[in-house]
């Protein structure tokens, strides 16, 4: 079956890069996503890939997919204490399932 | 753009006392819709999908039921709530793109 695993924390301090990290284990994943989640609030769709690509950019934000190792990374750049928040990988695959990691929880510290 | 709309956004409500949300969905046709439910500080339980009209698929055992009676509503129900039933719950779409409604907080009293 699907399965999504992320680490629980990351600190970092603001200015640096933050990278969280995600593996899968479903290997005709088609769509991988980032969703950011502040305190008490829903899922915001930061950015997705497709499963073709290896890297996607979108202004702070940098995608790097490994379908090899299936692993998936989201790089931020000039981290800021806004970027504090949970922040969840997902996989879609033919199963039509949408499966979620357990989040990484971010804290910037200024 | 596809969109979600689900309500309300919080709710209290008894033990016992029955349940009812519901999401629709516009920008798309025949999505795949899914009700996550989300306890607090930890990550995202997916409790049903469906892929069509009548078609559910529950991936836990629960007490919870849902239904989509139409191509773009989903509906999450109880017939009598329990303590542990207290959460975060979000419906979600996928047509290309996943999305998700903003959610609904429930306090089961």
């Amino acid at each position: 079956g699907e399965d999504v695993e992320q680490s629980l924390f990351l600190s970092v301090r603001e200015g640096d890069s933050s990278v969280i990290n995600c593996t899968y284990t479903d290997s005709s994943s088609t769509y991988l996503y980032w969703y950011k989640q502040e305190p008490g609030a829903g899922l915001q769709l930061l950015t997705y890939i497709f499963s073709n690509m290896d890297m996607k950019q979108d202004q702070r934000l940098t995608v790097l997919l490994n379908k090899k190792d299936k692993h998936l990374s989201l790089r931020i750049a000039d981290t800021q204490t806004g970027d504090s928040a949970i922040y969840f990988c997902a996989e879609t695959a033919a199963g039509n399932k949408l499966t979620f990691g357990g989040g990484t929880r971010v804290l910037v510290k200024p | 753009s596809q969109t979600i709309h689900q309500w309300p956004a919080t709710l209290v409500q008894p033990v016992g006392s029955p349940l009812s949300l519901e999401c629709t969905v516009e920008g798309t046709s025949n999505p795949n819709l899914y009700w996550y439910r989300q306890a607090a500080g930890r990550g995202l339980q997916l409790l049903f999908y469906s892929v069509g009209i009548g078609q559910i698929s529950s991936e836990v055992p629960q007490n919870l039921s849902a239904s989509r009676p139409q191509d773009r509503q989903f509906i999450l129900s109880s017939k009598k709530l329990l303590l542990s039933d207290s959460g975060f719950y979000l419906c979600a779409g996928r047509g290309a793109e996943a999305f998700f409604g903003q959610g609904t907080r429930l306090t089961v009293v």
